[in-house]
C-alpha cells in the first residue's frame, strides 16, 4: 500500500451539496493527520488537523478511522469558493517527515 | 506579514545550467523544508533542516544541495539542471519538526516554477 492514497477526482458537485473525500494511509503508528487546501497555482494552506477521532470546524468535518487506516473530510453546504485541491497529509514511515497525498480536486458548480 | 518568501517565482534553464532557489521566513521557525510538486504526485520532500546548522535528505534529494544559511534562510541549489527537475518548488517552515512529536502547521511560500529545457 502506498504511504498515502487519495482519489484524484475531480469531484464535480452543485452548490449546497455535501461531499466527502477519503484518504488511506499505511503507517499504523501515525498519531496526527492533516488536511491542506491548495488553490490552483497557489501554495498549500492548512485546513484542519486531526489528532484523535475527529475534528469539526464549521462546514468542515474530518474523521479518523484508525482500524481501517483512513481519514475523511466532509464538506457540508458546498460553496463555489470551496473549489480547490484537498491534500491529505500524514507522518511517513521514515519518521520526521510528512507525506502528502496526491490531492483530491473539488469543483463546485453554480 | 511576509511569512515565507521564495525567489525567483519563475525560471527557465537550459540542461546543465545551475541555479539557486532562495527561501526566507520571518516567523522565527526552527524547521525549514524544500518540496517539489509534480502533476498527480503530490508534494515530495527534497531536503529539510530540523534546526539551524543541520540538514537532512528527504525522499528525492538526488541532483540537489541545500544550505541553511541561518535560522531565517534555507536555499536549494541545482548544480546541473536536468529536464526531470522541471517542477514547482515550494519552501516551507514550521515551528517544530514536521512528522515529529510536536508536529504543527507547515507554512509554505508561493512556489517557484522551474522549467529545464
Amino acid at each position: 500500500r502506498k504511504e498515502v492514497e487519495q482519489d484524484p477526482g475531480p469531484f464535480n458537485v452543485p452548490e449546497g451539496a455535501t461531499v466527502a473525500f477519503n484518504c488511506t494511509y499505511s503507517n499504523s503508528a501515525s498519531q496526527s493527520f492533516f488536511w491542506y487546501r491548495q488553490d490552483c497555482r497557489k501554495e498549500p494552506k492548512l485546513l484542519m488537523s486531526v489528532y484523535s477521532s475527529g475534528n469539526e470546524d464549521g462546514r468542515f468535518t474530518a474523521q479518523l478511522n484508525r482500524a481501517s487506516q483512513y481519514i475523511s473530510l466532509l464538506i457540508r453546504d458546498s460553496k463555489l469558493s470551496d473549489s480547490a485541491t484537498y491534500l491529505c497529509v500524514v507522518p511517513g514511515n521514515a519518521g520526521n517527515m510528512l507525506t502528502f497525498g496526491g490531492g483530491t480536486r473539488l469543483m463546485v458548480k453554480p | 506579514n511576509a511569512g515565507v518568501t521564495q525567489t525567483p517565482k519563475f525560471q527557465v534553464l537550459k540542461t546543465g545550467q545551475s541555479m539557486t532557489l532562495q527561501c526566507a521566513q520571518d516567523m522565527n521557525h526552527n524547521s525549514m523544508y524544500w518540496y517539489r510538486q509534480d502533476p498527480g504526485m503530490g508534494l515530495r520532500l527534497i531536503y529539510y533542516s530540523a534546526s539551524e546548522g543541520t540538514t537532512d535528505k528527504g525522499e528525492v534529494p538526488n541532483g540537489y544541495n541545500v544550505s541553511r544559511l541561518n535560522k531565517r534562510e534555507f536555499s536549494l541549489r541545482l548544480e546541473s539542471a536536468a529536464p526531470s527537475q522541471t517542477s514547482v518548488y515550494f519552501c516551507a517552515s514550521s515551528e517544530g519538526l514536521a512528522g515529529g512529536p510536536n508536529t504543527g502547521e507547515l507554512f509554505f511560500g508561493e512556489g517557484s516554477r522551474l522549467t529545464v529545457l
